[in-house]
């Protein structure tokens, strides 16, 4: 399979250390984006990558939060100084450059994060 | 108020049922809509893509766009116990970004 890959699937952390979370984007697709998703809530857009140059940021992101795409491809989410309300799920997502259905974003299994 | 708005649920029905999902949307700017099936602690799978007013079927789904009513649906025929997921639905004001905007989601459970 040759999905959206993430690492770890879950990861149990301590208020006030720091976190990485890695994707592996679908080999072939040049946008990469990360969302953070908690209980009963839909996915919410942090962050995302046009080949390494990081385009947007979400205010949702903030200065605790670090992304890189170093190469255009894998990519990387720190959380610096975690905070309980870190706790969530976070999905990352590729696609090809556009809109349209050619450009569809596909999921991976997300990241959960639990700040205790 | 939110972009998108989306009964939570939870919608209990027994297998074999028609299932009626639905979403509002406050800004006619958006163009593309989407229907996400989210199984527990999985990342969200692709289901539905419209962009424009209509229906639109794939088997026993059927996604519905009414862009002037700013609402949107997904039907379910024949619901099966594997049907049981929360439906999230996504859209995008296309452009640049390309970024989704999600509704809450609906946890669906068919029970057999």
């Amino acid at each position: 399979d040759t999905g959206v890959s993430q690492d770890p699937r879950h990861k149990i952390t301590k208020r006030g250390q720091n976190v990485t979370f890695r994707c592996d984007p679908i080999s072939e697709h040049n946008r990469l984006y990360w969302y953070r998703q908690t209980l009963g809530q839909g996915p919410e857009f942090l962050t995302y990558f046009q080949n390494e140059a990081q385009l947007e940021k979400s205010r949702l992101l903030s200065d605790r939060f670090s992304a890189e795409r170093p190469k255009g491809s894998f990519s990387t989410l720190e959380i610096q100084r975690t905070e309980q309300g870190d706790s969530a799920m976070y999905l990352c997502a590729s696609s090809l450059a556009g809109t349209g259905a050619g450009n569809t974003i596909y999921f991976g299994e997300g990241s959960w994060l639990t700040v205790v | 108020q939110k972009e998108v708005e989306q009964d939570p649920g939870p919608l209990s029905v027994p297998e074999g049922a028609i299932v009626s999902l639905n979403c509002t949307y406050s800004n006619s700017a958006f163009q593309y809509f989407m229907w996400y099936r989210q199984y527990s602690r999985k990342g969200p799978e692709l289901l539905m893509y419209t962009y424009s007013s209509g229906n639109k079927e794939d088997g026993r789904f059927t996604a519905q766009v009414d862009k002037s009513s700013k609402y949107i649906s997904l039907f379910i025929r024949d619901s099966q116990p594997s049907d049981s997921a929360t439906y999230l639905c996504a859209l995008n004001y296309g452009g640049a970004t390309n970024k989704l905007i999600f509704g809450t989601g609906t946890l669906l459970a068919v029970q057999p």
